[in-house]
């Protein structure tokens, strides 16, 4: 268990709407990280974060923004919301050892209309 | 051509059997090397780390080829409890201004296994 959990676990919204998803972990890790995943796809990563404030986009950043103002917590706001953000959403955090390890959350699943 | 490319499977197996999975990779620049597990409707969780002179973990074995630019899992004495998608998971760094290692990791979309009874 690497102490990270993700809140909504479950959300349904409507086309246009804003959408905030919280990661949180307990352990103070530097680095993390938001994927998603579809079908017919790899988890693909979004944005990441290696400090407070300190972030940068992965692969699919277009319509996303994160926000990091203390180390337990990564935010990933979808500012106005499309079906094609419909997807599982998962957070990660990198552990401390060499190799880039990492560890997801539960994951969120989001639904837009 | 993909980053990271895996058989989709799914690969149906009977249980006490012995399964072997490949990967490859495209970019030469990779630094590090995983298999990840995921079970239906849940989390990645890491399998094993994938080192470059081979690793073993119980009935699992991971090999890394860089010269050909692969890896691959075998697993031995499959357990029904083994069923699930394998990820092949490969980071390699692509930030400006982090450099390596920061980085996300890339994914393949995995392979499906489904042990029988």
């Amino acid at each position: 268990d690497a102490g990270i959990t993700q809140s909504p676990r479950h959300k349904v919204t409507e086309t246009g709407t804003p959408v905030t998803l919280r990661c949180h972990q307990t352990e103070n890790h530097r680095y993390m990280y938001w994927y998603r995943q579809d079908p017919g796809h790899g988890l693909r990563l979004i944005h990441y974060s290696y400090g407070v404030k300190d972030t940068d986009k992965g692969e699919v950043s277009d319509g996303y923004s994160v926000s990091r103002s203390k180390t337990e917590d990564f935010l990933l706001t979808l500012e106005s919301a499309t079906s094609s953000q419909t997807s599982v959403y998962f957070c990660a955090i990198r552990s401390g050892g060499p190799l880039n390890e990492q560890f997801f959350g539960p994951g969120t699943r989001l639904t837009v209309l | 051509r993909k980053e990271v490319e895996q058989d989709p499977g799914p690969f149906n197996v009977p249980e006490g059997a012995t399964v072997a999975f490949n990967c490859t990779y495209s970019n030469s620049a990779s630094q590090s090397f995983f298999w990840y597990r995921q079970d239906c409707r849940k989390e990645p969780k890491l399998l094993m780390s994938v080192y470059s002179s081979g690793n073993e973990d119980g009935r699992f074995t991971a090999q890394l080829n860089r010269a050909s630019q692969y890896i691959s899992l075998l697993i031995r004495d499959s357990k029904l409890s083994d069923s699930a998608t394998y990820l092949c998971v490969v980071n390699f760094p692509r930030g400006i201004r982090t450099g390596g290692g920061a980085d996300g990791l890339t994914f393949g979309k995995g392979t499906h296994l489904i042990i029988q009874p």
